[in-house]
């Protein structure tokens, strides 16, 4: 069984665009989170939630829209495409009550605009 | 704020042959560490971390990593490589009163026969 999935692993659309990433957790945990690798292979946080509430929001431009309907899920919706969004987004879940728990990753939705 | 400098962005290195990957942070409050690993096409894999405690700790797959205080550093080892071993490395910290996760720009250890 898969602890974190994120559905669809590729995505190729074009500028202007909207697109949705959806990410479920079965590990029981109360905090995910989005980020994005570039080119480069940098890694950013993006957003996380605990329990459904915002919890971080790193200055990412507001075409970007996560939306938790239940701490197992948080979803990624995306409005306006352009090229620089082009990367692999990465879903990630912990616990919380005991900080320094690591983060579990699912393996990535690669986004590609033409 | 936090940052985590990974100097070497390749690490080319033999079969069999020990390694070390580089890390260093820069932090103002206190910070849990951490080495991710990525295979290619895959998500992030934790191989160890460390909290508090033992200053040496051990991972997955043979790794092991050392924190030093007062160098700021978080070296990752492993004493003899495989083939298997070829993916991208990350080194990331986590402030003690926060969930996030800061990274580095990754190591790619390139393992050859």
């Amino acid at each position: 069984d898969t602890a974190v999935s994120q559905t669809p692993k590729y995505l190729v659309t074009q500028m202007g665009n909207d697109k949705s990433i959806k990410c479920e957790q079965n590990l029981g945990h109360d905090t995910m989170y989005w980020y994005k690798q570039d080119s480069k292979k940098f890694l950013k946080i993006m957003f996380s939630y605990n329990n459904k509430e915002l919890i971080i929001n790193e200055t990412v431009p507001n075409r970007f829209s996560p939306k938790s309907p239940d701490k197992a899920h948080l979803n990624l919706h995306i409005n306006s495409l352009e090229l620089g969004d082009s990367a692999v987004y990465f879903c990630a879940s912990s616990q919380t009550g005991a900080l320094g728990q690591p983060q579990h990753f699912g393996d990535g939705t690669r986004l590609s605009i033409l | 704020a936090q940052s985590v400098t990974q100097l070497d962005s390749q690490v080319p290195v033999f079969e069999e042959a020990p390694v070390e990957l580089r890390c260093n942070y820069s932090s103002s409050v206190s910070v849990y560490l951490f080495w991710y690993v990525q295979y290619p096409n895959q998500g992030l894999q934790l191989l160890l971390k460390y909290l508090s405690g033992s200053t040496l700790v051990k991972g997955i797959n043979g790794f092991e990593a050392e924190f030093n205080k007062s160098q700021t550093s978080f070296h990752l080892r492993k004493p003899s490589v495989h083939i298997s071993d070829t993916a991208e490395y990350f080194c990331a910290v986590s402030p003690y009163n926060t969930d996030k996760l800061i990274f580095g720009t990754g190591t790619r250890l390139q393992v050859f026969p």
